[in-house]
This record gives C-alpha cells, structure tokens and sequence, in this order.
C-alpha cells in the first residue's frame, strides 16, 4: 500500500538555525499537509496545501514557518530560525479528493 | 473558533468489556474521522463518518455520527489487549483538521 514518507525521522537541531523536514506525499494524491504534535498533547494542524499554493493556514504557522513543494515528489517545511518551543513531532499528510487523510510517520525534531 | 472535546481522557479497562469514547464538537462540519496512534507512531485513519446516523464497524470497533447533536462515539465491544492506543477523533473544516485532544485507552489481560 502506497504511504506518506517522512525524513529525517529524528533531528537535532540548535535553537536559532534553519531546519527543513521532508516528506514524500502518496504519488497522485494533490493535497498536502503539515501537522505537529508536541509531546503528550494533541495534533495541531499547521498548514494546507493545494495547486502549488497554501490553502490554508493556522496562527502557529507564522512567518518562520514555509512550505514549499520544490519537485513532482517532495514537500518541505521549513522552519527558520528555531525555538525551543519549535521541538515536537512533525507529521506530514496527503489525500485525494473525498479522501481521508494519510499521516507520515512523522519526524521528531528536538532543538537544543 | 471549532473545537473538539473528548472524553474520557484516559481510559483502563479490562478485556471483554464494552466501553465508549466521546467526541463532541463546536460547529457543523460534514466530514469527522477517527484515527488511532500507537506510542510514537503515526495515525492510522480508522473511520469516516459523512452523515448525520453514519454508522461504520471494523471488527471490535464501531463508530457513529449524530450531526444534530455534534456527536460521535467509537464504542469498543469486548475489548482485546490489541486495541490499547490513543485514539483521536478529527472534525473537518475549510481544509484542515481539528483534532482532539486523544483518549488514551488500555486494556489490561
């Protein structure tokens, strides 16, 4: 079955410098997500993508946050100059219309 | 702002018996969706609910959708050690996901 890939699945990271997670939606799925779950806590959605633009956006996606989908393949979510507050588990998701969701395994990102 | 409400929170329970989880919402919303997360997983969808009286059955799991109400369940029959996990209801709105907060459940032998 097709799946949602995710890398790195952990990141270390100072506070202060860029990171970037990736992920590989399922092949002809055309919408895409980002979502984080701090530890313990419950998911929270970030953003939302579709046709090569945001669809949509929370009030923790602020302006450090950028997604990007650079190829046929990839979806990145950068983050640009990390917080401690920034370390949780980044989920990413895809879907096809009328579709649920498909969830990532999800990178842990850890800033120090 | 929707937001969604489950309870319980925490949940123990012993195998063979029936339990609920509860999953109430703030605003109308046309799509609500059950996933499960073992420990440091992802989430696994396990339901979609699309209609008011919606009512869907995966094995020891069934799930329902009262819209009126903004209401579901995930009622749990004779519970299996297999079926301890975090379990997430999820209502639709615009394009996002508004999750809430897990019912953490264990089934102990």
């Amino acid at each position: 079955e097709p799946e949602v890939t995710q890398t790195p699945s952990h990141q270390v990271t100072q506070m202060g410098q860029e990171v970037i997670l990736r992920c590989v939606p399922i092949s002809n799925h055309l919408y895409f997500y980002w979502y984080r779950q701090i530890l313990g806590q419950k998911v929270e959605f970030l953003v939302s993508f579709y046709n090569n633009e945001i669809s949509e956006k929370s009030e923790i996606f602020d302006d450090q946050f950028s997604v990007e989908r650079p190829d046929g393949s990839n979806f990145t979510l950068k983050i640009r100059s990390t917080k401690l507050e920034d370390s949780a588990m980044y989920f990413c998701a895809s879907r096809q219309a009328n579709q649920p969701q498909h969830f990532g395994d999800g990178t842990r990102l850890s800033i120090l | 702002e929707l937001k969604v409400e489950q309870n319980p929170l925490f949940l123990s329970m012993q195998e063979g018996k029936n339990y609920t989880i509860y999953c109430n919402y703030s605003t109308t919303s046309d799509r609500l969706y059950w996933y499960r997360q073992d420990p440091g997983k992802s989430l696994e969808s396990l339901f979609v609910l699309l209609s008011n009286g919606a009512v869907k059955q995966e094995g020891r799991l069934m799930a329902s959708l009262d819209t009126k109400a903004r209401l579901s369940t995930l009622h749990i029959t004779a519970a299996v050690h297999d079926l301890s996990a975090t379990y997430f209801c999820a209502v639709a709105s615009g394009s996002r996901l508004t999750f809430g907060e897990g019912t953490q459940l264990t089934v102990n032998p």
